[in-house]
């Protein structure tokens, strides 16, 4: 069926570290990924995303990979900083954008 | 330019109760979400507007879950009657088109 899932409920990192946060995807027509952030208390907040027809992007601090061989996707935070600390979801697309189905999360912890 | 904007922010009802949530998208967006977020899991997509069309509602219980955009821009949610299993963070979010999507901050249900 479809799912989005996370290998890591829980990441934690020291100040100025980078972070990686893993996901499984299981529907390969799925065409578009979005990483988000939510903070305690807020909605979630786009960080970065990318098509199926690439396989690296980035944006600033954050590059996210993509590999459709095994349907996994990864964000990787450079230099994590404190204000980084909160739960991190994939979100995949599918039926040409017009569903969008989030993981469970990772919460990452920031230590400093 | 404004968020999304949601209301209220918290909700305590008892069960069997009803309750309704609005949401204001962002202007200019067609395209608006329900979610719901229970607590430690990802957003569940409840019903997707396009203007104000139904585009997918295939997730709401439809038994004692209602919603809808007239005039295509604000939206309610509506739960009548409240279960225990309602208590959740319900996010509303909204987007130009598919892709990146925009979230309010969430009404906080506790359904006792």
């Amino acid at each position: 069926g479809e799912s989005v899932g996370l290998h890591l409920p829980t990441l934690s990192v020291q100040e100025g570290d980078n972070s990686i946060i893993n996901c499984a995807y299981s529907n390969s027509a799925s065409d578009y990924f979005i990483w988000y952030k939510q903070e305690s208390g807020k909605g979630p907040q786009f960080i970065i995303d990318i098509r199926s027809n690439m396989d690296k992007r980035q944006g600033q601090r954050v590059t996210v990979l993509l590999n459709k061989t095994v349907k996994h996707l990864s964000l990787q935070i450079a230099a994590t900083q404190p204000g980084d600390s909160a739960v991190y979801f994939c979100a995949e697309n599918i039926y040409g954008g017009f569903k969008t189905i989030f993981g469970a999360g990772t919460r990452l912890f920031v230590k400093a | 330019e404004a968020g999304v904007a949601q209301s209220p922010r918290y909700k305590i009802i008892e069960k069997r109760q009803s309750v309704a949530f609005w949401c204001n998208p962002i202007s200019g967006h067609a395209t608006l979400y329900w979610y719901q977020q229970i607590l430690g899991q990802g957003p569940k997509l409840l019903i997707q507007f396009q203007n104000n069309g139904v585009v997918d509602d295939s997730q709401l219980p439809k038994d004692r879950f209602s919603a809808e955009r007239l005039k295509g821009v604000d939206s309610t949610l509506k739960i009548q009657p409240a279960k225990l299993e309602d208590s959740a963070v319900y996010l509303c979010a909204s987007s130009l088109a598919v892709g990146e999507q925009y979230f309010g901050p969430g009404t906080r249900l506790t359904v006792t």
